[in-house]
């Protein structure tokens, strides 16, 4: 069976504080690792997709990485308008995303 | 469009009544998605669509709920005699091409009372 599991469920930074949110997949025919940004209220918001193993994806203070089991969002020197929840997702082969429960990241000034 | 366009933003039905939702995709996107997000964040996909086909209704559940993406109309999520637990909020979300970035809509909370 698919699955996606984020940890941690929730993680309190202060700013500048650098630190790592992991997601495990185990998807069959993976089609691609997503992470999404989700605000109360909005809808997930598109950061990075990865298709294969060894790579990464940068996006200001956001780096995604892949490996065959595992996928990290590094974040580094965060700050508080990076107060989200972040949703891990493995495409399957009929492209369908299955959603890990996501980490709640809140930020302090 | 250059959003996915969801409406209505919330809806409140009684219990047994029906709900149809509606969701305008990004222009120019074959692959529209639907999702439902209960509690805090577990979503659960229901059905695709390429184009006016369904493409996968795996998640589906087979009775109460229908969906349709006819041309011309925006795509449609219907739930008949709607029960407590339909309530959630209905993510729709489309992309060009099946397996790219998925750019989801605003949702449309519905409350079943």
């Amino acid at each position: 069976e698919d699955q996606v599991t984020q940890s941690p469920e929730a993680l309190r930074l202060q700013e500048g504080e650098s630190s790592s949110l992991n997601c495990s997949y185990t998807v069959s025919g993976l089609r691609g690792l997503f992470w999404y940004r989700q605000d109360p209220g909005k809808g997930p918001e598109f950061l990075f997709t990865l298709y294969s193993a060894g790579e990464e994806k940068e996006k200001e203070r956001l780096k995604a990485t892949l490996t065959k089991k595992e996928s990290f969002l590094h974040i580094t020197a965060p700050k508080p308008e990076d107060s989200a929840t972040y949703l891990c997702a493995g495409a399957n082969s009929g492209y369908a995303l299955n959603f890990g429960k996501g980490t709640s990241l809140l930020v302090t000034p | 469009g250059e959003e996915v366009a969801q409406t209505p933003k919330h809806l409140v039905r009684g219990e047994g009544q029906k709900a149809k939702l509606y969701c305008a995709p990004i222009k120019g996107h074959s692959y529209v998605f639907w999702y439902q997000q209960v509690l805090k964040n577990e979503f659960k996909f229901l059905i695709s669509f390429q184009n006016e086909n369904v493409f996968d209704e795996t998640g589906m559940p087979k009775e109460r709920f229908s969906a349709k993406c006819l041309p011309n109309s925006p795509c449609s999520l219907e739930i008949q005699a709607t029960k407590l637990e339909d309530s959630a909020v209905y993510f729709c979300a489309s992309n060009p091409a099946g397996n790219t970035e998925a750019f989801f809509g605003q949702g449309t909370r519905l409350t079943v009372v």
